[in-house]
């Protein structure tokens, strides 16, 4: 079956605007997780997604950044006021229970945000 | 705070030589820990997931470990092949969240 997709693949923006990243889990999984990687940081938790229950947002750098997930399925990342330090690839993943030892974790391929 | 560490950060090694990658934590309270490959520009493929309550486990080629108590796990690769070559992740699901705590990780080149 299909994978975890993400779009855009790729976005350039200037400083002081605002993206949308989007991710589309694989069907059936009720976990989703929004991870970012950049330099020097390597990959970091931003927030987390498990069925109907409050989101875990202890991930997320500042209150510019933002996510919401519509219908336990599709999520959107949102970071208003972008800043340089925002460059990163953004992944997305998700899984089919969310806490459980065996559950793995599936990637989509990342969008790579460049802030200029 | 969960701190994960992997050893060597790059690697390499002439096609058919087997290796070890080594993934290290902190907090011995986990779920689970994952190895992933990452080759450039794209996003990871698990290869391997070892359960909290496991010692090993294999997949054609690689063999993953696990020693909970002294914080360590092993990546081996068998008769290595330049198509191995990536970014090796490991990672540890925590006890207390459901955030993957990830690795510094190994850049592996194999030689042809």
């Amino acid at each position: 079956g299909a994978g975890v997709s993400q779009s855009p693949s790729n976005k350039v923006t200037e400083k002081g605007k605002d993206v949308e990243l989007r991710c589309d889990p694989i069907s059936g999984h009720t976990a989703l997780y929004w991870y970012r990687q950049s330099l020097g940081q390597g990959l970091e938790f931003l927030i987390y997604f498990q069925g109907n229950s409050a989101p875990d947002k202890s991930g997320l750098p500042s209150d510019r950044f933002s996510a919401e997930r519509t219908g336990g399925s599709v999520s959107t990342l949102t970071i208003q006021r972008t800043q340089q330090e925002d460059s990163a690839v953004y992944l997305c993943a998700s899984s089919l229970w969310g806490r459980a030892s065996t559950d793995t974790q599936y990637f989509g391929p990342g969008t790579r945000l460049t802030v200029l | 705070k969960q701190e994960v560490t992997q050893i060597p950060a790059a690697l390499s090694v002439p096609e058919g030589e087997n290796l070890v990658l080594n993934c290290s934590f902190t907090d011995s309270a986990i779920y689970n820990l994952q190895w992933f490959r990452q080759d450039p520009g794209k996003g990871l493929t698990s290869l391997l997931l070892i359960q909290s309550s496991q010692r090993e486990q294999t997949s054609g080629r690689l063999n993953a470990s696990l020693d909970k108590s002294s914080g360590r796990s092993t990546l081996y690769i068998a008769a290595s092949q330049p198509g191995d070559s990536a970014t090796y992740l490991c990672a540890v699901l925590g006890g207390a969240t459901n955030k993957l705590i990830f690795g510094t990780g190994t850049l592996l080149a194999v030689q042809p």
